[in-house]
């Protein structure tokens, strides 16, 4: 997991402001997973990509964008849309094989101000 | 949907002694369980996984079963330390599945 790197560790958004959370992985890993952690909390999906161009919602999507332009970067926005954003967002990269396990970067702690 | 249910919530153990969580799944199809430990304020890490071709899996003090017939799985820790303590996650995936469907943590504290 030290392959994927989060920037930054630490974010504020101002109300109404979109603000993007960058994820960057160097282990040609073709699956990229992000996720939401709200205190004392499991993990909740987002959104996924299995390959370049093309990602699908998860579990919790709404106030939340992607896009998967290259294979080593999958950036998350939280738009204003997003009225409770305020969490520890992981994401996670696997090959994307069937049974492969997924290896998460350090994480971005988001507050609002 | 698929789900993994995760017991206990929180488990308080006294150091030397043993510490086991237990999962179920309700997917047949599940294949793949990876366990996941994560620190306070810390990334989920990988620390033992088992695939369902086998029943049991060790690695040095830590241990994990799987009962396909029941759709169990379990994370045994022997002779836990101060270090031990931590957030677990259990998790299932089948090789349909493009996710890991994780369950709901467990909050593991050693008492010195």
């Amino acid at each position: 997991d030290g392959g994927i790197t989060q920037s930054p560790k630490y974010l504020f958004r101002k109300e109404g402001q979109n603000v993007t959370l960058s994820c960057e992985q160097n282990l040609n890993h073709d699956a990229m997973y992000w996720y939401r952690q709200d205190p004392g909390q499991g993990l909740r999906l987002i959104y996924y990509s299995q390959i370049v161009n093309d990602f699908q919602k998860g579990d919790i999507a709404e106030g939340y964008s992607v896009s998967r332009e290259k294979k080593e970067s999958f950036p998350l926005t939280v738009t204003s849309a997003q009225k409770n954003p305020t969490a520890f967002y992981l994401c996670a990269s696997s090959t994307g094989l069937a049974g492969q396990t997924q290896y998460f970067g350090p994480g971005t702690r988001l507050l609002v101000l | 949907g698929e789900n993994v249910e995760q017991h206990p919530s929180t488990l308080s153990v006294q150091e030397g002694d043993s510490a086991v969580i237990k999962c179920t799944y309700s997917d047949s199809a599940s294949n793949y369980f990876p366990w996941y430990k994560q620190e306070l304020g810390k990334r989920p890490q990988l620390i033992i996984d088992i695939r369902s071709n086998v029943g049991e899996k060790k690695d040095q003090r830590i241990a994990v079963t799987l009962n396909k017939t029941a759709k169990h799985f379990s994370l045994h820790i022997t002779e836990t330390q101060p270090e031990d303590s931590a957030v677990y996650f259990c998790a299932a995936m089948s090789s349909s599945a493009s996710k890991i469907i994780f369950g709901s943590g467990t909050r593991l504290s050693i008492r010195p």
